[in-house]
């Protein structure tokens, strides 16, 4: 059981440039996530999915694009990126979004603008 | 608004020795509680959660945490520490379903570090 898997894990984007960060499960979870990692600032939620073609916005929503065409994929795309978008990325699912469930994670993606 | 506090970036314990790393939070309604371990350059694994009963919860690795409703605490702790315990520690917290909020608040984390 593969859990939440997230590609790539390392990348190195320059300014401007776009790019999409995969992510899949296969625990049939309804419910996606998108969290960016910055020191000092623990996890803060780009954008969540309760099921496939829904979708919403999180606390940092801005410069990001997700999609839910299946249960299983929740891609995130950097529209143009940014210095400030430099971070670390986690992926992460649970069986429905109420709030008693535990999110499972992916291990991560960093990602670094220049 | 839900928030979560860490109050201490990092805790040094002696290897064999007890380990406490806290956590206050505070929420409308009731609480579910959450720790999570992050090993260097890995995700986040799920250790425990409060949701209800048992003040007390028993998790992975060892570990336990007690819920705390009249000091708004859920403080992770271990009765002996190990040097592979050391890792960096989230706690979370997220409370009754309300359409369009509902997400886990993260704690800044807790560097442990166990020395031999």
């Amino acid at each position: 059981n593969a859990g939440v898997t997230q590609t790539p894990k390392f990348q190195v984007l320059k300014t401007g440039q776009s790019m999409t960060l995969q992510c899949a499960q296969d625990m049939n979870h309804e419910y996606m996530s998108w969290y960016r990692q910055d020191p000092g600032m623990g996890l803060r939620l780009i954008h969540y999915s309760v099921g496939a073609g829904i979708t919403d916005q999180g606390e940092v929503p801005n410069g990001y694009n997700v999609s839910r065409s299946t249960t299983e994929d929740f891609p995130l795309r950097l529209l143009s990126a940014a210095p400030s978008q430099t971070s670390v990325y986690f992926c992460a699912s649970s069986y429905s979004r109420e709030p008693g469930n535990t999110i499972y994670f992916g291990e991560g993606s960093w990602l670094t603008v220049v | 608004a839900q928030s979560v506090a860490q109050p201490e970036d990092q805790v040094n314990v002696a290897e064999g020795n007890p380990l406490t790393v806290k956590c206050t939070y505070s929420v409308s309604g009731n609480p579910y509680l959450f720790w999570y371990v992050q090993y260097p350059n890995r995700g986040l694994q799920f250790l425990l959660k409060y949701i209800t009963g048992d003040n007390l919860v028993k998790g992975s690795y060892g570990f336990e945490a007690e819920f705390n409703k009249s000091q708004t605490s859920f403080h992770l702790k271990k009765p002996s520490a190990l040097v592979s315990d050391s890792a960096l520690y989230f706690c979370a917290v997220s409370s009754a379903w309300v359409y369009n909020t509902d997400k886990l608040i993260f704690g800044t984390g807790t560097r442990l570090q166990v020395f031999p």
